[in-house]
């Protein structure tokens, strides 16, 4: 079965300071795809990245900062220079691509980041 | 383009009650779903069709009931509200399965039963 764990349950920081959100997953399938999403106080989610299991490769996009490593289950997500609009939940989550499976999504339970100014 | 609406935004029950909330999608996507979100437990699938006609439970099915008679339409109803469904409901499309593309949610509906 799948899971993730995102074991940070809140962090506070100060503007600027950079900023990693963990997560660690769990998968039997060989192919697979992660995603972080983003949900703002006005409660949306909000799609960040998605990333299949053959893709080590780190991402950056603007201040944000992807780092994926198969050989420890992990799929972390840095905030460069947080600034207060990052305040959010942010969710990992695992799509399984094999067999029978719809492929649904599996969230971790989300990590509270609050910027302060 | 709309993508995925919802209706209703927020909405109250009383225990007992039952009621359909609406999901629509303008994409054209066959995979649509439904996410209950919980405090301290992430999004948690209730029930998913892969195509009209077509539904299957997820993880937390039970005292909820899909039909999917469109490619548009994903309605979720709650056959007899209990205080346990008091919860924020997200309804989802995406062109293909298995995460080969993005999921959409919809901006989401607050449900509280009393």
């Amino acid at each position: 079965a799948q899971k993730v764990t995102q074991a940070q349950t809140e962090i506070s920081v100060v503007e600027k300071e950079d900023v990693t959100l963990d997560c660690v997953y769990e998968t039997r399938d060989t192919t697979y795809y992660l995603f972080w999403y983003k949900q703002p106080p006005s409660g949306e989610l909000v799609f960040l990245i998605r990333r299949n299991s053959f893709d080590e490769q780190n991402e950056i996009s603007g201040r944000y900062s992807w780092n994926f490593q198969k050989s420890t289950s992990s799929f972390n997500f840095t905030i460069t220079a947080s600034q207060v609009v990052d305040s959010a939940v942010y969710f990992c989550a695992l799509s399984e691509a094999g067999g029978t499976s719809y492929g649904k999504l599996t969230f971790g339970q989300g990590t509270i980041l609050t910027v302060h100014p | 383009n709309a993508g995925v609406t919802q209706t209703p935004k927020f909405q109250v029950l009383k225990t007992g009650q039952s009621m359909t909330l609406q999901c629509a999608q303008d994409m054209n996507h066959e995979y649509m779903s439904w996410y209950r979100q919980d405090p301290g437990m992430g999004l948690r699938l209730i029930h998913y069709s892969v195509g009209a006609g077509i539904t299957d439970q997820g993880e937390v099915p039970n005292g909820y009931n899909v039909s999917r008679s469109t490619t548009e339409d994903f309605p979720l109803r709650l056959l007899s509200a209990a205080p346990s469904q008091t919860s924020v409901y997200f309804c989802a499309s995406s062109a293909y399965p298995g995460g080969r593309s993005e999921q959409y949610f919809g901006p989401g509906t607050r449900l509280t039963v009393t």
